[in-house]
């Protein structure tokens, strides 16, 4: 079975510039994590969609990042623009329904990404 | 707000060593636990987890005990091997059962060496 597929693996922009990070879960699992990884950090969590439905943004800073899961499968997380504090890991998880109760979290390897 | 605190890194071991990583949470109800392991270049695995208080999760030789007089989830495993070094996070789930958000610590690092 496939893992959770994440990509650009790494990625160096200019301050300003867009950036974008594809998702893809583990087939069939609904819910879908992206997390923030900072270094020397635990990852935080950004955002959660159960199915197509963002269910928990209340981490997400939207004056500059947006995501989307448009059919619930895979998702795109966006940054517009690019800041230096930006610089992180960006990690994606997936998991079946977390209301039946002790469902793993599966991780991505996540997107390094740098700004200059 | 949930937070979880673990021991700073990094630990340095001989193989063979016996290790514990110190990890204690702050969480409103019963949370579940879980310990993630990251090796180099990989992206974080779930090494072990426990649902409620007493549980014992373990896994490759690790374990840990859900200790809710002491809010605590200590890291143990009896003799490392080399193969072992990565970075260790301690984390919550609030919601019962460990299906919702992740809380992580900041992790630790553990070296083994021959």
């Amino acid at each position: 079975e496939a893992g959770v597929v994440q990509s650009p693996r790494y990625k160096i922009i200019e301050k300003k510039q867009p950036v974008a990070f594809w998702c893809n879960p583990i087939s069939g699992h609904n819910t879908l994590y992206w997390y923030l990884q900072n270094l020397g950090q635990g990852p935080e969590l950004l955002i959660r969609y159960e199915n197509e439905e963002a269910v928990d943004d209340s981490q997400l800073p939207k004056d500059r990042f947006s995501a989307e899961r448009l059919k619930g499968v895979d998702s795109t997380l966006k940054i517009q623009p690019a800041e230096l504090g930006d610089s992180a890991v960006y990690l994606c998880a997936s998991s079946l329904d977390p209301t039946s109760g002790g469902r793993e979290q599966f991780f991505g390897p996540g997107t390094r990404l740098t700004v200059l | 707000g949930d937070s979880v605190t673990q021991m700073e890194g990094p630990v340095t071991l001989s193989e063979e060593a016996f290790l514990t990583i110190n990890c204690t949470y702050t969480a409103t109800g019963y949370p579940s636990l879980f310990w993630y392991v990251q090796y180099p270049g990989e992206g974080l695995q779930l090494l072990l987890k426990a649902t409620k208080a007493d549980d014992k999760g373990s896994n490759k030789g690790f374990e840990a005990t859900y200790r809710k007089e002491t809010t605590s989830f200590h890291l143990e495993k009896g003799s490392v091997q080399v193969s072992d070094s990565a970075v260790y996070f301690c984390a919550l789930s609030a919601r019962p059962g460990g299906g919702n958000k992740l809380t992580f610590g900041t992790g630790t690092q553990l070296k083994v060496e021959l």
